[in-house]
């Protein structure tokens, strides 16, 4: 069974960093894309980041480029994201999704929360 | 980046009616459309790749069709556990876009 599991969200400051994790399991991870998409409260879906299997190619929303680096541990079977420079546009729900090889999300994580606020 | 729009954005519907949302892309995706369910405080969940290909263990009164722009999902017969959010996305090219939502309320 897959499961995506996300943690490290919480209360930050503006222009403070956070880290998340998405731990996952029930699939060999290093072959498949793995994506992070947030969803701000009330609104809708936003694609944040997405890497590609092997960690060759990473792809970021232009709302975060620059800001945001997403990475993985193949031997910890676990995916992050580095938020630095956070801003109160970035609180949101943030989840973890693994991808097909066509970039469709067939499984996602609980998601965890991230707030921007002074 | 590729601009996807749905309508309508709200949708009062009773059970056992036929529900159509569509989906317009701002520029030819082909057949790089999936739809999502989302159900309050949960995570979204795929119900068709493709524009048309049904995700397994997603029921057959689920429908999608479309190409190039336009885009649509049909519920055939709509159920209780079928109230809920649907979002639209395009795989075509990075960056990924979804659209707005629909949401579909009990009438």
């Amino acid at each position: 069974e897959v499961q995506l599991v996300e943690s490290g969200g919480g209360l930050v400051q503006p222009g403070g960093s956070l880290r998340l994790s998405c731990a996952a399991s029930g699939f060999i991870f290093n072959n498949f894309a793995m994506s992070w998409v947030r969803q701000a409260p009330g609104k809708g879906l936003e694609w944040v980041s997405t890497m590609i299997p092997g960690g060759r190619s990473t792809y970021y929303a232009d709302s975060v480029k620059g800001r945001f680096t997403i990475s993985r541990d193949t031997s910890k079977n676990t995916l992050y994201l580095q938020m630095n420079s956070l801003r109160a546009e970035d609180t949101a729900v943030y989840y973890c999704a693994k991808a097909t090889p066509s970039t469709v999300f067939d499984y996602w994580g609980q998601g965890t929360l991230v707030t921007v606020s002074s | 980046d590729i601009q996807m729009t749905q309508s309508p954005s709200t949708l009062s519907a009773s059970v056992g009616d036929r529900v159509t949302i569509t989906c317009r892309a701002s520029q030819n995706i082909i057949s790089w459309l999936a739809w999502y369910q989302q159900k309050p405080g949960k995570a979204p969940k795929l119900l068709i790749f493709k524009s048309s290909s049904l995700e397994s263990g997603v029921p057959s009164r689920f429908s999608g069709s479309g190409s190039g722009t336009e885009f649509t999902l049909t519920i055939s017969s709509l159920q209780p556990d079928d109230f809920a959010t649907y979002y639209c996305q395009q795989y075509n090219s990075f960056s990924l876009t979804f659209g707005g939502g629909t949401k579909v309320e009990i009438k």
